[in-house]
């Protein structure tokens, strides 16, 4: 099962809006409604964004919000703030018959 | 408060073997899955294998399948990672995080393992 794949970088300007995408295959992202997104600041564990595409955890600001179309799966961050500069991964479910789960390659995200 | 603790930082030799744990409190530790997570220096995450404690129903990625073995005893929720001979290859920040179907909602401090001669 090969990583999901994700731009390596996208950067913005604080009050921007940014989009990372994730692509995967019809195994995984294309067959399941099951892609969750993930924050890492550095030198921290993983904090979890969005879940089922397009739901958020209690606590995430309104400003993270996910799509899903065909095997492509984005993440857009509205109002760029500074706190958002981090590592954001995707992940999807791909099935209990294979791999269970596969992670996106990992996007940095830079504020301007 | 859901919490999820591990094990402090190993050093270990090449050949050498090691457990890790993650300790689950503030939840029902057996009616949800536990999830491991590797990630290499400077690398991103790597999804290593998945156990529910309730009945040890345990899944592998097919890329650590017979290279680790993941436990857990539900006496003491907690859930284990563990190599029977380590290589250099091995170094890196190992993440436990709890999780229902699709998603890994609360995730451990990650364990810091260095395999050096």
């Amino acid at each position: 099962q090969s990583a999901l794949t994700q731009p390596a970088s996208v950067s913005g300007s604080p009050g921007q809006s940014i989009t990372i995408s994730c692509t995967g295959t019809s195994s995984d992202v294309g067959s399941y409604n099951l892609v969750s997104w993930y924050q890492q600041h550095p030198g921290k564990a993983p904090k979890l964004m969005i879940y089922e595409v397009s739901k958020r955890p209690s606590g995430v600001s309104n400003r993270f919000s996910g799509s899903k179309s065909g095997n492509t799966a984005s993440l857009t961050i509205s109002g760029l703030q500074a706190e958002d500069e981090a590592d954001y991964y995707c992940c999807s479910y791909a099935g209990s018959s294979t791999s269970f789960y596969v992670f996106g390659t990992g996007t940095k995200v830079t504020v301007l | 408060e859901v919490q999820l603790v591990q094990s402090g930082a190993e050093v270990k030799k090449p050949g050498e073997s090691l457990k890790i744990s993650c300790k689950g409190s503030g939840y029902s530790f057996t009616s949800y899955w536990i999830g491991w997570v590797r990630q290499m220096p400077g690398k991103g995450l790597e999804w290593m294998g998945i156990i529910y404690p309730g009945d040890s129903d345990t899944r592998y990625s097919p890329s650590f399948q017979g290279q680790v073995t993941i436990s857990a005893d539900k006496s003491i929720s907690t859930a284990y990672l563990q190599w029977s001979s380590l290589k250099a290859s091995d170094t890196a920040m190992y993440y436990c995080a709890s999780s229902i179907v699709g998603l890994f909602d609360y995730w451990g401090q990650g364990t810091l393992v260095t395999v050096s001669s």
